[in-house]
């Protein structure tokens, strides 16, 4: 599986949009951009998921640049309860495990 | 509501007691897992399933055993615990559908003294 490469830690305002980048620079033709959060204490949370096209849902939007070696999830309107550790994985079509690295550590300021 | 459910929540062992932590599962999902998190780590995959009566090794599986006997639960076995075991575990299931996401269960706290 390709890796990913994620900051470490960001902040951002309350009410603004928060683009959270992730570097994929080897990752091949089948395989698919996912992201999951992790709110202190608990299970992760699935967002979104991405091939190529650029996706949107009632969580975020997910942006993968055409040559698909980084991406950018955007969670539109930042609130308190968005703080969390947002991972980046890129997994391959047909292997189902997902490995967790360290993630982003993000953090919505009043 | 359904989901996965982790019972229990938070134990206390002492080194070289075993236990079983369950995982159950409503969603009809064929694929199970159960990761391990250290603090300030990401979730390493400990041994999973990808149906009723089979299981295989994940990244970390050493001190750890499984079974699957039904499709809707996931048993994590520690039969001799140590210090080095003391983590937070999550069981999470998916479908077969590679581009599902999983739903994971709230965790279990788990302190070996």
């Amino acid at each position: 599986d390709a890796k990913t490469t994620q900051p470490t830690s960001m902040d951002c305002a309350e009410g603004r949009a928060a683009n959270l980048p992730c570097n994929h620079s080897t990752i091949s033709g089948n395989e698919y951009v996912y992201w999951y959060r992790q709110i202190h204490s608990q299970g992760p949370q699935y967002i979104i998921h991405g091939l190529k096209n650029n996706e949107t849902n009632e969580m975020a939007s997910l942006i993968i640049t055409e040559d698909r070696k980084s991406s950018t999830l955007i969670l539109p309107h930042a609130t308190l309860r968005d703080t969390a550790v947002y991972y980046c994985i890129v997994r391959v079509h047909n292997d189902y495990k997902l490995s967790f690295g360290a993630g982003t550590t993000v953090t919505v300021r009043a | 509501n359904a989901g996965v459910t982790q019972t229990p929540k938070f134990r206390v062992l002492k080194t070289g007691q075993s236990m079983t932590l369950l995982c159950a599962q409503d969603m009809n999902h064929e694929y199970m897992y159960w990761y391990r998190q250290d603090p300030g780590m990401g979730l390493r995959l400990i041994h999973y399933s990808v149906g009723e009566g089979t299981t295989a090794k994940g990244e970390v599986p050493d001190g750890y055993n499984v079974s699957r006997l039904k499709k809707q639960n996931f048993l994590l076995g520690l039969e001799s615990a140590a210090p080095s075991q003391t983590s937070v575990y999550f069981c999470a299931s998916s479908y077969s559908d590679r581009v599902t996401g999983y739903t994971f269960g709230s965790g279990t706290r788990l302190t070996v003294v």
